[in-house]
């Protein structure tokens, strides 16, 4: 099955500062690629994703990147809020309606 | 995004006994359901994904008989965690993934089990 690297597992920023979160996968044949934020004692929230036919996907301060070729692919976190703090997770899929396979996931500290 | 919620948020039961939690898609019908385990400072566990209608398919390792999941309609599923034992207090989280946006998986909010 697919294999899924998250780095780093911890993040330390400034508030204002830019945060960079990457993934790396194994399966050539994975499609989609999610980012979920995980708040405290709550359930994975879907902030971003992108699929394999696309370079780069943008809404405001969150954008990720895929490059196919490398097989990875990144969170950008811009201008971050102390707000920003939870763990993120990345994850990949190789098929349409197939599981998800998650990255071990990053704590995003912001300091104000 | 899509709204899936999970009842009951939390829940303390003792050793022995079953405990049943729900999760339910509220405005989106889910043909797939998933169901995940969460231990501290960890990364999620997919424990087994259910198709509406059908058996669940459970992965590698995850005990069928003690974790039973019905996926009776299109928007709610149950895991029951059958003779809990205190090594199965975890967080258990569900998604739902639906027809009409087949690429999205949405998560509820978890459930925090303690078995004593």
């Amino acid at each position: 099955g697919e294999n899924v690297e998250q780095h780093p597992s911890t993040l330390s920023v400034q508030e204002g500062d830019s945060a960079v979160i990457k993934c790396t996968y194994s399966d050539s044949a994975s499609n989609y690629f999610p980012w979920y934020k995980q708040e405290l004692g709550k359930g994975p929230q879907l902030i971003i994703d992108i699929r394999s036919n696309v370079g780069e996907k943008k809404d405001q301060r969150i954008a990720v990147t895929l490059n196919k070729t490398a097989k990875h692919f990144s969170l950008h976190i811009t201008e971050t809020q102390p707000e920003d703090s939870a763990v993120y997770f990345c994850a990949g899929r190789g098929s349409t309606l197939g599981r998800l396979y998650f990255g071990r996931g990053t704590q995003l500290t912001v300091w104000p | 995004g899509a709204v899936v919620s999970q009842h009951p948020s939390w829940v303390i039961c003792k050793s022995g006994t079953s405990v049943k939690i729900e999760c339910r898609s509220l405005d989106f019908q889910a043909t797939t359901m998933f169901w995940y385990r969460q231990f501290p400072k960890q990364s999620l566990m997919l424990m087994a994904t259910s198709n509406e209608g059908s058996k669940a398919t459970y992965e590698q390792g995850v005990e069928k008989d003690k974790f039973l999941i019905n996926h009776a309609s299109l928007t709610l599923s149950t895991l029951t965690v059958t003779s809990a034992h205190p090594e199965d207090s975890s967080f258990y989280i569900c998604s739902s993934q639906g027809t009409g946006s087949p690429y999205e998986q949405y998560f509820g909010p978890g459930t925090r089990l303690t078995v004593t």
